[in-house]
């Protein structure tokens, strides 16, 4: 059973397009999170998102748009994708979204930007 | 900004114990150290947490100095497949604003377990 699932798991687009990555977890969990790690490797928060409501958005693009249709998705939208967008994208998810809870990370989702 | 330090790089022999050590001199008395680790080409993993004692679970140990200044990952018998980059992890036990609920990565040791 996958806790927390990506799709797709590689996406390869063009510059200026639109691309949305899916997220969703089985775990009963309150609270997801979006993490971009870069191509030397830094892991950095993105978004959390706690009963439908936003609680951290750290200085991302607002190209960027985190939308959670239920408490088991948070899907990952991005606009007019540039080239310093290439990354792997990392969802988690974590019980209460308390400070001292653990995280729980899907496999990613490889973006490559032409 | 990552408040730990930890070596860049360690190797270990196949059914050794691993050792990771990691420095954070800056921990308050409300925050945990917690530890993960990222496989290559997978999603950061779990493996423990402590606040000032000791902690023991299937996957390893933590050794926490009793100053909290330093803490010590232990892998008791590493295998190849615990080759990864090690990633520890300062924490607050409770939520005070956005920053308590995120994970701040710093650059991780990367452990080679060698046959």
């Amino acid at each position: 059973d996958t806790a927390v699932s990506q799709t797709p798991k590689y996406l390869v687009t063009q510059m200026g397009n639109d691309k949305s990555i899916k997220c969703e977890q089985n775990l009963g969990h309150d609270t997801m999170y979006w993490y971009k790690q870069d191509s030397k490797k830094f892991l950095k928060i993105m978004f959390s998102y706690n009963n439908k409501e936003l609680i951290i958005n750290e200085t991302v693009p607002n190209r960027f748009s985190p939308k959670s249709p239920d408490k088991a998705h948070l899907n990952l939208h991005i606009n007019s994708l540039e080239l310093g967008d290439s990354a792997v994208y990392f969802c988690a998810s974590s019980p209460k979204g308390l400070a001292s809870d653990t995280q729980y990370f899907g496999p990613g989702t490889r973006l490559t930007v032409l | 900004d990552a408040k730990t330090t930890q070596p860049t790089s360690m190797d270990c022999a196949e059914g050794r114990a691993a050792n990771l050590p990691c420095n954070h001199s800056t921990i308050s008395g409300n925050e945990y150290v917690y530890w993960y680790r990222q496989i290559h080409s997978q999603g950061p993993q779990y493996i423990i947490h402590g606040l000032k004692n000791n902690e023991t679970n299937e996957m390893a140990s933590l050794i926490i100095t009793e100053d909290r200044k330093s803490s010590t990952l232990i892998l008791p018998h590493a295998t190849l497949r615990d080759t990864a980059v090690y990633y520890c992890i300062v924490r607050p036990s409770r939520g005070s604003g956005a920053g308590s609920y995120q994970l701040t990565f710093g650059k991780g040791t990367k452990l080679s377990v060698i046959p």
